[in-house]
């Protein structure tokens, strides 16, 4: 199955700043996805991210606060903007495997 | 959630007794999962059972899929303290995953 290297794996970040995650798979894939599970909740869908395209946003996302980078079939980043203490968050990658989607580490985002 | 509801939100069990979570999803689906969470740690993915199976087996999980009333059910026999977790479903759509709200299980030893 794929393997995903995710980092940074944690940070701490000053509300009004960006911290860029990025994402990068042992394999060329297709489809990469952006997940965000904020304390004591499910993971939430943010956006598919597919290689030369614009990424697709769930409702509720939009790509002024979450740009998202595929520049290649291994890679992507996902921006979080202008941040604010509501976006402390795990966020984590996944991409599809075999029908089952794999999961990078997360990363976990303090914002103070 | 994106997609639906899992039942009960938190379980407390006797190590030894069986355990079962629901989910029920709001789209049509082509398969559905279950994945193990443990204390916020990464996802686990335990057992995938496609849309036109009803029942399968791996191990000590049970799963079954009621597409007519999408729904599914996790049964956990035996269990152990190293079962707690939370555990959710999730379901494609159109290679999208979209995960129900989780159920926390603590098994007592």
């Amino acid at each position: 199955s794929a393997v995903i290297s995710q980092k940074p794996s944690r940070d701490i970040c000053q509300r009004g700043t960006s911290l860029t995650i990025q994402c990068q798979v042992d394999s060329q894939v297709t489809m990469m996805f952006w997940y965000r599970q904020q304390p004591g909740q499910s993971l939430t869908l943010i956006a598919t991210a597919n290689q030369g395209s614009e990424a697709t946003y769930e409702s509720g996302f939009v790509i002024d606060k979450f740009p998202i980078s595929r520049p290649n079939l291994t890679f992507s980043t996902l921006t979080v903007s202008n941040m604010s203490p509501e976006d402390s968050s795990i966020y984590l990658c996944s991409v599809e495997d075999y029908a089952s989607p794999t999961f990078g580490s997360g990363t976990r985002l303090t914002v103070v | 959630s994106q997609q639906g509801e899992e039942d009960p939100q938190a379980l407390s069990i006797q190590e030894g007794e069986n355990a079962t979570m629901n989910c029920s999803y709001k789209t049509s689906i082509n398969n559905l999962q279950w994945y193990r969470q443990n204390s916020g740690r990464g996802l686990v993915h335990l057992i995938l059972i496609r849309s036109n199976e009803r029942e399968k087996h791996s191990g000590r999980l049970r799963v079954t899929l009621d597409t007519s009333k999408k729904s599914s059910s996790l049964l956990i026999t035996a269990s152990r303290a190293a079962d707690t977790a939370s555990y959710f479903c999730a379901t494609d759509n159109f290679n999208k995953f979209y995960f129900g709200s989780g159920t926390k299980l603590n098994v007592k030893p």
